[in-house]
């Protein structure tokens, strides 16, 4: 298994403003998830964090919006840039338990996200 | 692209009923996975099916994986309120891309 340590667990930020989320695992990883889930929604996978190569990004989602940063493999950030009300959400970072083999996913606490 | 539906979208039951979601997926999947969500919490792993026919039970919930490995169901027996939560699929078609359907919220009333 895998821990996660993700902050901030809350924030409320002006539109217009940019937060920075940091998810810390307590193992080495390949991979880190990013996702967004809306109010009463399901999970949107963002984005996939390779340490030292770009993030790939899902269909809907722009490095200039959500710049991630992956600087070694126990650690990455995502920024969600210029926000506006309808940036508020709940983001997870995520990894896998076993990435040789597809096996559960351990996810952070989450970051709810309210922008006013 | 791939997707994962999930039926119902919420269900309510009198405590002591079963409860049943379903999973359907447009491509055969390699892998399926339950979680569990609070309310205020994050997703939390229940388990993963990967055989075709495979199914699971861990206390009241029982699991199931499609012969076709394209449909998935949990069902749990005699509802409790700690059962309470929006359960999850997720389904993987052997690429490292987990697709999670849209949850079915359980309302288990005392």
């Amino acid at each position: 298994s895998a821990v996660i340590s993700q902050k901030p667990s809350r924030d409320i930020c002006q539109r217009g403003t940019s937060l920075t989320i940091q998810c810390q695992v307590d193992s080495q990883v390949t991979m880190m998830f990013w996702y967004r889930q809306q109010p009463g929604q399901s999970l949107t996978l963002i984005a996939t964090a390779n340490q030292g190569s770009e993030a790939t990004y899902e269909s809907g989602f722009v490095i200039d919006k959500f710049p991630i940063s992956r600087p070694n493999l126990t650690f990455s950030t995502l920024t969600v840039s210029n926000m506006s009300p309808e940036d508020s959400s709940i983001y997870l970072c995520s990894v896998e338990g076993d990435e040789k083999r597809n096996t559960e996913a351990f996810f952070g606490q989450g970051t709810r996200l309210t922008v006013v | 692209g791939q997707q994962v539906m999930q039926i119902p979208q919420y269900q309510h039951v009198q405590e002591g009923e079963d409860f049943t979601t379903y999973c359907n997926s447009s491509t055969t999947l390699s892998n399926i996975q339950w979680y569990k969500q609070r309310p205020g919490g994050h997703p939390v792993f229940l388990i993963q099916l990967v055989k075709s026919g495979e199914v699971k039970k861990q206390k009241r919930l029982t699991f199931q994986f499609g012969e076709a490995k394209k449909n998935s169901s949990l069902h749990i027996t005699a509802t409790q309120t700690t059962d309470v939560g929006t359960y999850f699929c997720a389904g993987t078609t052997g690429g490292f891309k987990t697709i999670f359907g849209a949850g079915t919220r359980l309302f288990v009333k005392a």
